[in-house]
């Protein structure tokens, strides 16, 4: 199985503060990545698929980036809803795993 | 509207048993795989499950060990996910999502709680 791993587990940060989660794979990839975003209480909700393309309706401030094992997802300009968990995922080939998650929370 | 909504969850002991429905609306439920993905309380997300649209292939977790059951009626428009010997670490949230072209998951149910206890 391919291993996804986060880091960091949780990052503490203000409002406008640009942030990076970074999400590495055991295996390459290729760009077969995607991030959700998961508030609690709820299922989780796809922001980024193939690595770097925005899902439609998802805010600009999100952004990806990577291939192969070293993936990053970056908020540009932290808003007051975007403190929340956040989860990689690898659909390289089955079984396809997650990350870990970070918690990004209030500084 | 792509709707997804489980159903069948709830309270049992170890090693009893219970049936996960998932409920689809507003697309053809036939063309698309589908998929079971977990969360223990407090944890990250686990895909447990999969089966194709036709049922022609089915997958499984290793964690499972063989004791949980992917099925799907087309005519229903409805996905299971049968579940055996129940252990406390299923104790979780199950949720149903559809696969795209590619296994990423647009589209999630709310998820329905399993908690094992006894």
């Amino acid at each position: 199985d391919i291993q996804m791993t986060q880091s960091p587990s949780t990052l503490s940060a203000s409002v406008g503060d640009r942030v990076t989660i970074t999400c590495r794979a055991s295996q390459s990839i290729s760009s077969w990545l995607a991030w959700y975003q998961q508030k609690p209480g709820k299922a989780p909700k796809v922001l980024i698929y193939k690595a770097s393309t925005l899902e439609s309706g998802v805010p600009s401030r999100f952004s990806g980036s990577g291939s192969g094992t070293e993936f990053t997802l970056t908020i540009s300009s932290l808003q007051p809803d975007d403190f929340t968990t956040y989860y990689c995922q690898q659909y390289n080939s089955y079984p396809w795993t997650f990350g870990q998650g970070t918690k990004v929370e209030i500084k | 509207e792509v709707q997804l909504v489980e159903s069948g969850g709830g309270l049992v002991q170890p090693g009893g048993s219970l049936r996960l429905s998932c409920a689809a609306s507003g697309f053809t439920f036939s063309s698309y795989n589908m998929i079971w993905v977990r969360q223990a309380p407090g944890k990250g997300l686990e895909c447990i499950s999969y089966i194709s649209s036709d049922s022609s292939a089915i997958y499984y977790a290793d964690s499972l060990k063989g004791r949980f059951t992917i099925s799907r009626d087309n005519a229903k428009n409805s996905l299971y996910l049968q579940m055996n010997s129940l252990r406390d670490e299923d104790t979780a949230v199950y949720y149903c999502a559809r696969c795209g072209s590619y296994a990423y998951f647009r589209h999630w149910g709310q998820g329905t709680p399993v908690t094992v206890s006894s």
